[in-house]
């Protein structure tokens, strides 16, 4: 069975420290993976998606994630943490390319940035 | 460029009273449609998704429904709502081939 596991609820980093959001995912074939941002009271914003052309993905306002095959991980960096990153983030699979209607989603990671 | 628009941005029912969402896409052709809720500590759940006019698939099944008059509209109804009905309603759409689903700015729907 297909599953996505976000290791972490909630993280809180420092102004300018870096940030890692860990996401471990299950698929019986080589699945698509994507990271989302919500800020309060808003929809889900793509930041990035990987579909096997190149396994580090660079996304929007400066955030990155590797593809691992062998961890079966898909983790989200950034360099620097901004105020303004502090939000939830969603690790999403689509396990089969092309699917359509069955994305699963991770439980979501908090990130909190202090000043 | 493609925008999607969800409407009322928040909303405040009795228990018993109906529902109406409204989700409408511009600047795409023959999209996938999806509605998702998110209640508080429960993550994204999917309700409905449609592929075309006419057609909805439900995932949940519950008091809500979900119709596609248009091409690019897409509504969640309820004839009675209920107060585990509350939270935040997403509306998506995707363009096959693509698996990538684009969201709505979301309903937030309190019922009392």
């Amino acid at each position: 069975a297909q599953s996505v596991t976000q290791l972490d609820s909630h993280v809180s980093v420092s102004e300018g420290t870096p940030v890692l959001l860990r996401c471990n995912y299950s698929s019986s074939y080589s699945p698509s993976l994507f990271w989302y941002v919500q800020h309060p009271n808003k929809g889900l914003q793509l930041l990035l998606k990987y579909t096997s052309a190149a396994t580090l993905v660079k996304g929007i306002n400066g955030f990155e994630a590797e593809f691992k095959k062998s961890e079966t991980s898909f983790h989200l960096t950034k360099p620097s943490a901004h105020m303004s990153d502090a939000a939830e983030y969603f690790c999403v699979v689509s396990p089969v390319k092309g699917s359509q209607g069955n994305l699963i989603f991770g439980k979501g990671t908090k990130l909190s940035v202090k000043p | 460029s493609q925008t999607i628009h969800q409407w009322p941005a928040t909303l405040v029912q009795p228990v018993g009273s109906p529902l109406s969402l409204e989700c409408t896409v511009e600047g795409t052709s023959n999209p996938n449609l999806y509605w998702y809720r998110q209640a508080a500590g429960r993550g994204l759940q999917l309700l409905f998704y449609s592929v075309g006019i006419g057609q909805i698939s439900s995932e949940v099944p519950q008091n809500l429904s979900a119709s596609r008059p248009q091409d690019r509209q897409f509504i969640l109804s309820s004839k009675k709502l209920l107060l585990s009905d509350s939270g935040f309603y997403l509306c998506a759409w995707s363009r096959p081939p693509s698996d990538t689903q684009y969201f709505g700015p979301g309903t937030r729907l309190t019922v009392l």
